[in-house]
């Protein structure tokens, strides 16, 4: 069995404070992972992926993740958030094909 | 980059009615389609993986003859939900996959009165 935990539902922040997001992933089979937005009444978009190689990943917008294969965590960061980065933000884990997505985690950022 | 529309973007029908909502990768082919619902506050579940000429594969638990899937090109997939009823409400969103990425469409907002 395979699932996604996103630890934090919703997470207030500062604006210009950094923020983290946290997410746990379980699986038997090597997996992908990606982070997206989704803003309100909109599709999702994609922040950033791992797929191999460096553990460190940068995406758009400021977003950094790390991929630590022995805590199967892939945590996302940005070192400082803007009001514009209130939004919904989901992990998510490719696995023969499918994405499976966490609980998705509300960013509310406040001046 | 990637671009997939969704038509309509919200749409209001009466219990019994059918609804058709489309997919289109708009700067690419895409063979393979995803449809997803999303509740309020909640996550994607994923309905049903479409492929271009072939029927679409159902997760468990979503009725088939209900959300009749059609992905009759290589940029459209159709979503035709059936005999609507107020439980069917819900946002609906479509993904076209490319290699290892995902594009997701806009949504639509389907309400059910």
């Amino acid at each position: 069995a395979q699932s996604v935990t996103q630890l934090d539902s919703q997470v207030p922040v500062f604006e210009e404070a950094p923020v983290e997001l946290r997410c746990n992933y379980s699986s038997s089979v090597s997996v992908y992972l990606f982070w997206y937005v989704q803003y309100p009444n909109q599709g999702l978009q994609l922040l950033l992926k791992y797929l191999s190689g460096s553990t460190l990943v940068k995406g758009i917008n400021g977003f950094e993740a790390e991929f630590n294969k022995s805590q199967t965590s892939f945590h996302l960061r940005k070192p400082s958030v803007h009001i514009s980065d209130t939004a919904e933000y989901f992990c998510a884990v490719r696995i023969r094909g499918k994405l499976q997505f966490g609980a998705g985690t509300q960013v509310v950022v406040t001046p | 980059g990637a671009v997939v529309s969704q038509h309509p973007s919200r749409v209001i029908c009466k219990s019994g009615t059918s609804v058709k909502i489309e997919c289109r990768s708009l700067d690419f082919q895409a063979t393979t389609m995803f449809w997803y619902r999303q509740f309020p506050k909640q996550s994607l579940m994923l309905m049903a993986t479409s492929n271009e000429g072939s029927k679409a594969t159902y997760e468990q638990g979503v009725e088939k003859d209900k959300f009749l899937i059609n992905h009759a090109s290589l940029t459209l997939s159709t979503l035709t939900v059936t005999s609507a009823h107020p439980e069917d409400s819900s946002f609906y969103i479509c993904s076209a996959r490319v290699q290892y990425e995902q594009y997701f469409g806009p949504g639509t907002r389907l309400t059910v009165t």
